[in-house]
């Protein structure tokens, strides 16, 4: 059964960088078709994805994010981190890791996902 | 690229029937398929329906899922509803290299 916990930090302050990991259990980051996807979740509003990471290290951004996005691995640890640069008050939200299931179209679909960590960005 | 819009909120009955719409614009959205999650308040979104009409595991077969491509709408149909299936439901998609999601539906059983 594969579980995702996300961890960092609660606070950050405007224009700071949040870096955010993900750890996976259950199963291999290197595992054929493991793919996580960070998403995330501003309060009382909709979901929004993030980026995704797969078994062969490749990378997908969303395109409006994409400069202040980086998603990495370490395959020792069996973690996923995101980091966000510059971030501001708009960054504001519940964060999510959630594994990407491989599907015959598109991206795929997400499950499960972590329980979800909130950061705040105020200074 | 593909905009996915939802009802903020929709109500019935329990033991009654509610479809909570999907409607896409500025694309296709069966292209892709389509997703449909659960989040109950305080919780993390869970599967409910992948692949426009595949349930995920353990998911009752009162939640179905269907896709319309004249109207391009995608569907979720809960029947027999019941208190517990009170809660936010997200559909998602994917178009040209990025997810999109629903801006959600809040689901209210009187």
């Amino acid at each position: 059964q594969v579980t995702l916990r996300e961890s960092g930090p609660a606070l950050v302050k405007p224009t700071q960088t949040l870096t955010l990991t993900c750890t996976l259990a259950g199963s291999s980051l290197k595992s054929n078709g493991m793919s996580v996807s960070w998403i995330r979740q501003p309060p009382g509003k909709a979901l929004e994805w993030l980026a995704r990471i797969n078994w062969e290290d490749v990378k997908i951004y969303n395109p409006s994010l994409t400069t202040r996005l980086t998603i990495s691995r370490d395959t020792s640890k069996n973690e996923v981190a995101l980091m966000i640069t510059d971030v501001g008050p708009l960054d504001t939200s519940t964060y999510y890791c959630a594994r990407t299931r491989p599907a015959p179209r598109g991206l795929g679909w997400f499950d499960p996902w972590g329980q979800g960590t909130l950061v705040t960005v105020s200074s | 690229n593909l905009l996915l819009t939802q009802p903020r909120s929709v109500s019935e009955s329990p033991g009654k029937t509610v479809i909570i719409s999907c409607t896409g614009s500025g694309g296709d959205i069966d292209t892709y398929g389509v997703q449909w999650y659960q989040q109950r308040p305080g919780s993390a979104p869970t599967i409910v329906i992948h692949d426009d009409n595949e349930r995920g595991s353990g998911v009752p077969g009162r939640f179905s899922g269907s896709v319309d491509i004249s109207s391009n709408t995608a569907s979720l149909t809960i029947s027999g509803l019941q208190t517990e299936d009170e809660a936010d439901y997200y559909c998602q998609s994917y178009d040209r290299g990025s997810v999109t999601f629903g801006g959600g539906t809040k689901l209210t059983v009187l």
